[in-house]
């Protein structure tokens, strides 16, 4: 079953900041954040493994919450490099031989 | 800085048809996944592989999929009779082991007439 990412789409002004989540009604072993430009490939943020622990990579965060099976990907004083879409994959086993993928966050930041 | 590369970037195929579609992962690599993305639409599970057999496969990697390794650094996806349904963006990726970063390639876009 897919997790349910939350909004759909947001558009910001640069220096603005976004909160992207992302919910599975299953049990999850870790959360996989990707960020994806129109027309490329996927590329990797961070992953997030049970046990709540949050991860920053400059000024993009993110926290899973084990309890509510929920992360959130914190995106603060956006820049106009940070838009495209964003997906979570969840991984229920703990190998992460199967990601399944929510169905995006469309990021677009402005001037 | 390596990269996973995919070729052809662009095939048109006639229904019906053989595809293959090849891969080269990362050389120190050893977990390498299919991936598929219909225009728009989200990142959909193929099939992983690992140790020179598939670990996972999803519902859609039926009978007409199929993966190879065939040597030592090729990975390759075929499917033996395509349908108009299969056109889409197909990824492969690859990493060093579970729950490590992912190395998506560029993607080959298949489109089925």
């Amino acid at each position: 079953q897919q997790p349910v990412q939350s909004p759909q789409a947001v558009i910001l002004r640069e220096g603005e900041d976004a909160v992207i989540n992302c919910s599975s009604s299953k049990a999850l072993y870790s959360v996989h954040w990707y960020r994806q430009k129109h027309g490329e490939a996927p590329v990797f943020l961070m992953i997030l493994l049970k046990g709540g622990e949050q991860k920053g990579h400059e000024k993009i965060s993110a926290s899973f919450n084990e309890k509510k099976q929920q992360s959130s990907l914190y995106l603060t004083a956006s820049q106009l490099s940070y838009s495209g879409t964003y997906f979570c994959g969840t991984d229920r086993t703990g190998t992460a031989s199967k990601l399944t993928f929510g169905t995006g966050t469309r990021l677009q930041v402005m001037l | 800085e390596p990269e996973v590369t995919q070729t052809p970037s662009h095939q048109v195929t006639q229904m019906g048809q053989e595809v293959i579609l090849r891969c080269v992962p990362i050389s120190n690599h050893l977990y390498f996944y299919w991936y598929r993305q219909i225009l728009g639409q989200k990142v959909e599970f193929l099939v992983s592989f690992y140790n020179n057999e598939i670990s996972e496969k999803s519902e859609i990697f039926d009978d007409q999929f199929s993966v190879e390794r065939p040597d030592g650094s090729n990975f390759t996806l075929k499917i033996r009779s395509t349908k108009l349904e299969d056109s889409a963006m197909y990824f492969c990726a690859s990493n060093r082991g579970p729950n490590t970063e992912a190395f998506f390639g560029q993607g080959t876009r298949l489109t089925v007439v």
